[in-house]
């Protein structure tokens, strides 16, 4: 399996701010998805990011505010823009391989 | 629509003792994965388990293994000889046709105590 680096592993923002999550993986991944997992509850997809084309996101998720990125097949960033109190949730990030998720080590965020 | 159903919300268990996790699922697709993850505090998703819905022999892994009733769609979830580190959250998730996204249950908060 390909280890996925996931940063920061929590943070605290004000309301009104931006946060920039970052996942990295050790080889190179076709595919890659972000999570959310709100206090107490399960995993929701947000998108999945695909290398040289737009992000695809769910319903109830938009690309102003989650914007994505997938420069290269080791590389996705999340932005979780203009965060209000709602926003504070885990993040995850995670990869295909062979029909198997393999996950990041989830960031942790709290907005005040 | 996929759908993950999970009805116990918290379960406990004595260490060594034997559990078992229900999960249903509901689906059109013919080709598909089930999964059981596990969260501890640590908040890393780990792979427990994992069952292709073609193969009609059920999973196993050591102490973990899976009764996968296709025809009644339904995949639990049995922990043998339970150990403290087995406490964590459990999800059952599914994944079918040619997107791969995962569909998660609400999870299953297990404690196995002393």
């Amino acid at each position: 399996s390909a280890v996925i680096s996931q940063k920061p592993s929590r943070d605290i923002c004000q309301r009104g701010t931006s946060l920039t999550i970052q996942c990295q993986v050790d080889s190179q991944v076709t595919m890659m998805f972000w999570y959310r997992q709100q206090p107490g509850q399960s995993l929701t997809l947000i998108a999945t990011a695909n290398q040289g084309s737009e992000a695809t996101y769910e319903s109830g998720f938009v690309i102003d505010k989650f914007p994505i990125s997938r420069p290269n097949l080791t590389f996705s960033t999340l932005t979780v823009s203009n965060m209000s109190p709602e926003d504070s949730s885990i993040y995850l990030c995670s990869h295909l391989m062979n029909t198997e998720a393999f996950f990041g080590q989830g960031t942790r965020l709290t907005v005040v | 629509a996929q759908t993950v159903t999970q009805s116990q919300p918290e379960m406990s268990v004595q260490e060594a003792e034997t559990v078992t996790l229900s999960c249903t699922y509901d689906t059109s697709e013919s080709n598909y994965y089930l999964f059981w993850y596990k969260q501890p505090p640590s908040r890393q998703m780990i792979l427990v388990i994992r069952q292709e819905a073609y193969k009609q022999q059920n999973a196993t892994e050591n102490r973990f293994s899976v009764n996968f009733q296709k025809a009644a769609k339904s995949f639990s979830l049995k922990i043998s000889d339970s150990q403290l580190g087995d406490t964590a959250m459990y999800f059952c998730a599914f994944t079918g046709g040619s997107n791969y996204k995962l569909t998660f249950g609400k999870g299953t908060l297990l404690t196995v105590n002393p």
